[in-house]
């Protein structure tokens, strides 16, 4: 199995709801990140986790939380989101960090209404 | 510090004619560099990366890359365009400032013409 599974693949939420978007993989991979992609811009890194302890915070709102229940699962949890949060949701995963590749999912599109 | 420029924003080829994506870096270690493909709506999707081993590169899809220490460039070709290449394509370099740091390039489109 060497892919990176989001779920849902699209979410349209009111700024009041609470929603969480869902990434799984079970590559062994002990490196898992969220990215956050704007129309015709490249990806920007929000969270890192290395074996399960968050890494990397690139200081993004609390609207935004992660969580990383086991080394296979990755969370984030979207409460009182705006609509500049529209975005597609990138989840990817890697071996360790660092030098190696990172492996893509498919991406949660996201619309804030 | 880290940094890469993709040079041209949008490039359009012919079918059947070469494909060449131009990446230059800047980076105080020495980087690994990747090239990602992304088609609309899609995830990314690796096609080479390099990591201090040969500076020709390989990839998925007929891609390849070179990396140039003295030009400090990775630039992707391929010989033969297809209709299926069009898409948008990033350049990435990591390295071991921060280790998990990826910095992206902006992208550059590429249209194929039939």
């Amino acid at each position: 199995d060497t892919e990176v599974t989001q779920t849902p693949k699209h979410l349209v939420m009111g700024m009041t709801n609470k929603k969480s978007l869902k990434c799984e993989q079970h590559m062994g991979h002990r490196a898992m990140y969220w990215y956050k992609q704007k129309a015709k811009k490249p990806p920007e890194l929000m969270f890192v986790y290395s074996y399960e302890k968050l890494s990397i915070n690139e200081s993004v709102p609390s609207r935004f939380s992660p969580e990383c229940p086991n080394s296979s699962l990755l969370n984030l949890h979207l409460h009182a989101l705006q609509p500049e949060d529209s975005a597609l949701y990138l989840c990817a995963s890697s071996p360790t960090g660092g030098y190696t590749e990172a492996f893509f999912g498919q991406g949660t599109r996201l619309t804030v209404v | 510090a880290q940094s890469v420029t993709q040079l041209d924003s949008h490039v359009s080829v012919s079918e059947g004619t070469p494909v060449l994506l131009r990446c230059n870096y800047s980076s105080s270690y020495s980087p690994s560099l990747f090239w990602y493909v992304q088609h609309p709506n899609k995830g990314l999707q690796l096609l080479l990366k390099y990591t201090s081993a040969a500076t020709l590169v390989k990839g998925i899809n007929g891609f390849e890359a070179e990396f140039k220490k003295s030009e400090t460039s990775f630039h992707l070709t391929k010989p033969s365009a297809h209709m299926s290449d069009a898409a948008e394509y990033f350049c990435v370099v990591t390295g071991n400032t921060g280790g998990f740091k990826t910095i992206f390039g902006a992208g550059t489109r590429l249209f194929v013409k039939a």
